[in-house]
């Protein structure tokens, strides 16, 4: 079974800190995505990373940056947090489509980090 | 711009019943869709999924069926069952060609919340 481990499920801080959440995964997954889940909104992705140190962004990356050093390791990183970026955070991880064949390839989740910015 | 929409925030079933899920989009690139349950403070489980070229996919219980022309989509639970009751996520991804393969942003409706009633 693919296992997600998101570095905390409960995390409060300040507003202004520096905020690292931390994503690692162990079936080797080329692909390492973070999302906001607010209500209403479903989920939102942030960023996400295809590759080693390659990113993409998502459709609401502003604010956030992420960090992609290792293969397993996937960091989300809050520049200045602020009260808007309360909120609860899932990284994702799948494997990359070699084979041009289209298929699909679901994507395997963490239980996520609720963070409270105060 | 909402490109997944789910319109109904919840819906309630007696257990034995016909659980029926919709999904709306809008953007005719997208490759496949899927159907993801979240229990509370757990990630999302990835449950089915359909290609653009098919209209309906069944595993078990779960049947997805697409309209194309109706940009529409639907998640059946037969029999529905206590255990069925969470949150589920329709989403929709565009498939496109990174690194040295193929992968996605997946876009989510805003959720449905299903309670199925012994």
């Amino acid at each position: 079974d693919v296992k997600v481990t998101q570095s905390s499920r409960y995390l409060v801080k300040r507003t202004g800190e520096k905020v690292f959440l931390e994503c690692v995964q162990d079936m080797d997954h080329e692909n390492m995505f973070w999302y906001r889940q607010d209500p209403g909104l479903g989920l939102r992705l942030i960023y996400f990373s295809y590759d080693v140190k390659m990113k993409e962004k998502g459709d609401i990356p502003e604010g956030y940056s992420v960090s992609r050093e290792k293969k397993e390791r996937f960091s989300l990183i809050l520049e200045s947090a602020s009260t808007n970026q309360t909120s609860m955070y899932l990284c994702a991880s799948a494997p990359l489509d070699r084979v041009r064949t289209f298929s699909n390839q679901p994507q395997h989740f963490g239980d996520g980090t609720r963070l409270s910015i105060l | 711009d909402q490109q997944v929409k789910q319109n109904s925030p919840s819906l309630s079933v007696q257990e034995g019943r016909i659980s029926i899920l919709n999904c709306d989009y809008t953007n005719s690139m997208f490759d496949y869709f899927l159907w993801y349950k979240k229990y509370p403070a757990e990630g999302p489980t990835f449950l089915i999924s359909i290609s653009s070229i098919k209209d309906k996919n069944e595993d078990g219980r779960f049947t997805v069926f697409l309209n194309k022309s109706a940009k529409h989509l639907s998640l059946h639970i037969v029999p529905s069952q206590p255990g069925d009751s969470a949150v589920y996520f329709c989403a929709a991804i565009h498939v496109r060609n990174y690194g040295s393969g193929n992968t996605g942003k997946l876009i989510f409706g805003q959720g449905t919340t299903l309670q199925v009633k012994p």
